[in-house]
């Protein structure tokens, strides 16, 4: 099936420090979309970018839609401890009856 | 809302038992999936649904079953639980591109 791979695997950083992950593939995909999931919660739907090039924000965070359509980035500015979680990233390829490749996850941890 | 509700929240099984995970969502969503989670695997597809009465299969369909019956239930069945089928499972549904995941059941099959 199809991969995507995401790093880092995980990051362990300062309060207030900013952070990037990214999303890579070797196919094209339609939609990108960036999840986080906290311990025993199902993941939650962050941002979700649909056209080349696109750059979104919510709050502190700022994902992007890769030019070439086969990759992804998530910045979160400033972090604070709830921002402590996994991060994923997710793909729609096209006429895939909207079924998403997720990466493997980003394990984010902040100290105080 | 309740969004997307799974049940139940825990579920320990004996090797050969069978058990259907519950999924509904309140969104009105066409899509409707189900996801297993294990360490270090990430999500991985198990079946899905493009509406009601239609199912399909995923990356990981093997020994499970699934129904829509009704619009806003998609049932996971597990005929012959397997030790191997220890894991956590997420039901997520989507109108079309954005999916939301429920809480997710964590099932261990001894």
């Amino acid at each position: 099936g199809q991969q995507l791979n995401q790093s880092p695997q995980s990051m362990f950083i300062q309060e207030g420090e900013d952070v990037s992950m990214n999303c890579t593939s070797s196919s094209i995909f339609n939609t990108w979309l960036w999840y986080k999931q906290d311990p025993g919660e199902g993941p939650v739907l962050l941002i979700a970018l649909y056209k080349a090039g696109e750059l979104t924000s919510n709050g502190r965070l700022t994902a992007q839609f890769g030019i070439t359509r086969k990759d992804s980035f998530l910045n979160i500015s400033a972090s604070i401890p709830s921002d402590v979680g996994i991060y994923f990233c997710a793909g729609q390829l096209s006429g895939s009856n909207y079924k998403l490749t997720f990466g493997k996850g980003t394990l984010l941890t902040v100290n105080p | 809302n309740a969004g997307v509700t799974q049940t139940p929240k825990f579920r320990v099984l004996k090797t050969g038992q069978s058990m259907t995970l519950l999924c509904a969502q309140d969104m009105n969503h066409e899509y409707m999936y189900w996801y297993r989670q294990d360490p270090g695997m990430g999500l991985r597809l198990i079946h899905y649904s493009v509406g009601e009465g239609t199912t399909a299969k995923g990356e990981v369909p093997d020994g499970y079953n699934v129904s829509r019956l009704k619009k806003q239930n998609f049932l996971l069945g597990l005929e012959s639980a397997a030790p191997s089928q220890t894991s956590v499972y997420f039901c997520a549904s989507s109108y079309p591109q954005e999916q939301f995941f429920g809480p997710g059941t964590r099932l261990t099959v001894l």
